[in-house]
């Protein structure tokens, strides 16, 4: 399959600050890529949607101006969380995805995020 | 909404025997569908994806299609401790572009 590398894979960071996450595609371009977050023991949540070169598709509920997304690239997207709070401490994971008929979706390693 | 559903488990079953995972999903529609397996802590790893009815064998693992029925299943045979984790089915639908996910179903596979 498909590598999608996510960076970091953890990270602690101080209550009001901001956090970025990279989500890369090693060997293909992605035209959409998906953010996810995750609470122990539930299911994938869909955040937003990211088209590389245009504005992100978030999921109702999901604060714009606090998960900023940004896909600059075909094999590049970031997810800045941003004035960070406890409660935003989760599982992020990124997707990619090829197009072109290839609608298989690959998978970062995922970041851990604490906020304290 | 669309919507994909998964019995939660525990499904427990012992070491080389047949673990059967189902899931229906609720949109005619709908196109592909994909079988990931997490382990815990890890992110999601795709296993198997099948997009017209019938079976798809790929190794230890078999998935099946009905869409008539609207459901999806995934075989895994010979079952090993290592299968140990939560397997989670996904479906696109026609219209969107994006994966509708299951709950999950958690598989104990015992020595």
């Amino acid at each position: 399959g498909a590598v999608v590398s996510q960076h970091p894979s953890r990270v602690i960071c101080k209550s009001g600050t901001s956090v970025k996450i990279e989500c890369r595609s090693l060997d293909f371009q992605a035209t959409t890529m998906f953010w996810y977050r995750q609470f122990p023991k539930k299911s994938l949540m869909l955040m937003a949607t990211s088209n590389e070169g245009s504005k992100a598709t978030y999921e109702q509920g999901v604060e714009k101006d606090k998960f900023l997304i940004n896909h600059a690239s075909l094999t590049l997207s970031t997810l800045t969380v941003t004035s960070a709070h406890p409660e935003d401490s989760s599982f992020y994971i990124c997707s990619a995805e090829g197009g072109g008929g290839n609608t298989e979706a690959f998978f970062g390693q995922g970041t851990r995020l604490t906020v304290v | 909404q669309k919507e994909v559903e998964q019995n939660s488990g525990p499904l427990s079953v012992p070491e080389g025997a047949i673990a059967s995972l189902n899931c229906t999903y609720s949109d005619r529609g709908s196109q592909s569908f994909f079988w990931y397996r997490q382990y815990s802590g890890k992110s999601p790893e795709l296993i198997m994806s099948i997009y017209s009815n019938g079976d798809k064998e790929d190794g230890r693992f078999t998935a099946q299609l009905n869409k008539a029925s609207q459901y999806v299943s995934l075989l895994i045979r010979d079952s090993q401790p290592s299968d140990s984790a939560t397997y989670l089915c996904a479906v696109r639908s026609g219209g969107y572009n994006k994966l509708i996910f299951g709950a999950g179903t958690r598989l104990a596979v015992h020595p």
